[in-house]
């Protein structure tokens, strides 16, 4: 039982867009930042946002990041097939003063 | 360009223990916080463990405290983790991150290719 809840799965098809949800509580996503990683199959994770919604250098604009009370949402616009992957969001919990992260959520691009 | 080399994994018994190595290189390792997370075979990633740029913070996940200790050689640019009294629910690919800043953060902004740690009779 992960800390942060996320659907288990998502689909859309190329071209549209998706939004995955990450769900917590006060000690965790109310008062700290949020980030997501992306992981394709059989690959070790990559970073796709931080601090609720900034993208790193190299990850397209079609990937962004928001956060409202106690919820985060991925975005994804312009879906393509290599964008199928598990996607996790991450925070600090101050309660357990420790990183959590949520169960992931499998995307397929139909 | 920034890499993470896991090494040291392998098949151990219940109870045992393993050493599990991260080679650092491209960046300068002394001044970023690092860190061990990882992913039992089709679950979820699962935070195990961070230390400061200097080792003087160090934080656990509750199921490892006692059990697994962090450790770094900022002149060797290594990281380490020693698992001891391990359980087949340990066994997971143990990926090494690096994290933003030379202190504790809650994102991770690198990461290893990740090395597998069995455990079973």
């Amino acid at each position: 039982q992960s800390v942060l809840t996320q659907p288990s799965s998502v689909s859309a098809a190329p071209g549209q867009q998706v939004t995955i949800s990450c769900s917590g509580s006060s000690s965790n996503i109310g008062n700290n930042l949020v980030s997501w990683y992306q992981q394709l199959p059989g690959t070790a994770p990559k970073l796709l946002i931080y601090d609720n919604n900034k993208r790193p250098s190299g990850i397209p604009d079609r990937f962004s990041g928001s956060k409202s009370g106690t919820s985060a949402t991925l975005g994804i616009t312009g879906l393509q097939t290599g964008d199928e992957a598990d996607y996790y969001c991450g925070t600090w919990d101050s309660s357990l003063s420790a990183v959590v992260f949520g169960g992931g959520t499998k995307l397929t691009v139909l | 360009e920034v890499q993470l080399v896991e090494s040291g994994g392998g098949l151990v018994k219940p109870g045992g223990s393993l050493r599990v190595s991260c080679a650092a290189s491209g960046f300068t390792f002394s001044g970023y916080t690092m860190n061990w997370v990882r992913q039992a075979p089709g679950k979820g990633l699962e935070w195990v463990s961070s230390i400061s740029s200097s080792s003087s913070y160090i934080y656990y996940a509750d199921s490892m405290k006692g059990r697994f200790a962090v450790s770094r050689d900022n002149a060797k640019n290594s990281l380490f983790l020693l698992m001891n009294s391990l359980r087949t629910e340990d066994t997971a690919v143990y990926y090494c991150a690096r994290g933003p800043t030379p202190v504790i953060e809650d994102y991770f902004d690198y990461w290893g290719r990740g090395i597998l740690v069995t455990v079973s009779s």
